[in-house]
């Protein structure tokens, strides 16, 4: 089975819209993290956003937040107020467990395009 | 700023000449990892150190070595690079249950 679903390959959003990008995860570990980053036509990997399983809060950083839901295994990534350099992919990793931490899943991605 | 590093960040080769790429990072991570991207597709982990200790991921090719001579620096050996090892190559670096920070990339071209 996928460790990390991203079930949209595209999306498009109007420029100051929000936006969200889905991402669901499978693991029977009760400790693991959940990772968000933009990767821009360059190819550099930017990390967004962190969420711990055990955190109770959503995370927030600026315009991005995690809505983590735990019992569903989801962990979308909402942009609010969508700009023009916001156009990237987005990839959605875990890193689970205690042990052989070292190894993230990512997703396949979802490709984002800011309309003016 | 602390960072990752990697260098250089296009490299043009021929079909079976070897090539080296390289990562060094500032941040003082235990752990470095070594992705292969081909485009429009998630990051594929070839190997990561843990310290010394080198991991091979089951499915990455002979044909890729990994050197770590320091806790800074970390590089990738291609032997003999074919048309299909054309891709970027992501470096990045995690310590301990952290966030793992990536490099710019390497973009390989092999005619």
């Amino acid at each position: 089975a996928q460790k990390i679903t991203q079930t949209q390959p595209g999306m498009f959003v109007q420029e100051k819209e929000a936006v969200t990008l889905d991402c669901t995860y499978d693991t029977s570990d009760q400790s693991y993290g959940l990772f968000w980053y933009k990767q821009p036509s360059s190819g550099e990997m930017i990390f967004l956003i962190y969420q711990g399983s055990y955190d109770e809060q959503n995370a927030t950083e600026g315009r991005y937040s995690l809505n983590f839901q735990k019992a569903r295994k989801s962990a979308n990534l909402v942009i609010s107020a969508s700009q023009l350099g916001d156009s990237a992919m987005y990839f959605c990793a875990m890193r689970e467990g205690v042990y052989n931490f070292n190894k993230f899943y990512f997703g396949s991605g979802t490709k984002l395009n800011v309309k003016p | 700023d602390a960072m990752v590093i990697q260098n250089p960040r296009y490299q043009v080769t021929q079909f079976g000449k070897p090539v080296t790429l390289s990562c060094s990072q500032t941040l003082n991570h235990n752990v470095m990892y070594w992705y292969q991207q081909k485009s429009s597709q998630a990051p594929k982990l070839l190997f990561h150190y843990y310290d010394k200790d080198f991991n091979n991921e089951a499915d990455t090719p002979d044909n890729f070595q990994s050197r770590r001579p320091n806790t800074s620096f970390c590089f990738l050996d291609i032997r003999s690079p074919g048309l299909g090892d054309a891709a970027m190559y992501l470096c990045a670096t995690s310590q301990g249950l952290g966030t793992q920070y990536f490099g710019p990339g390497t973009r390989l071209t092999v005619l």
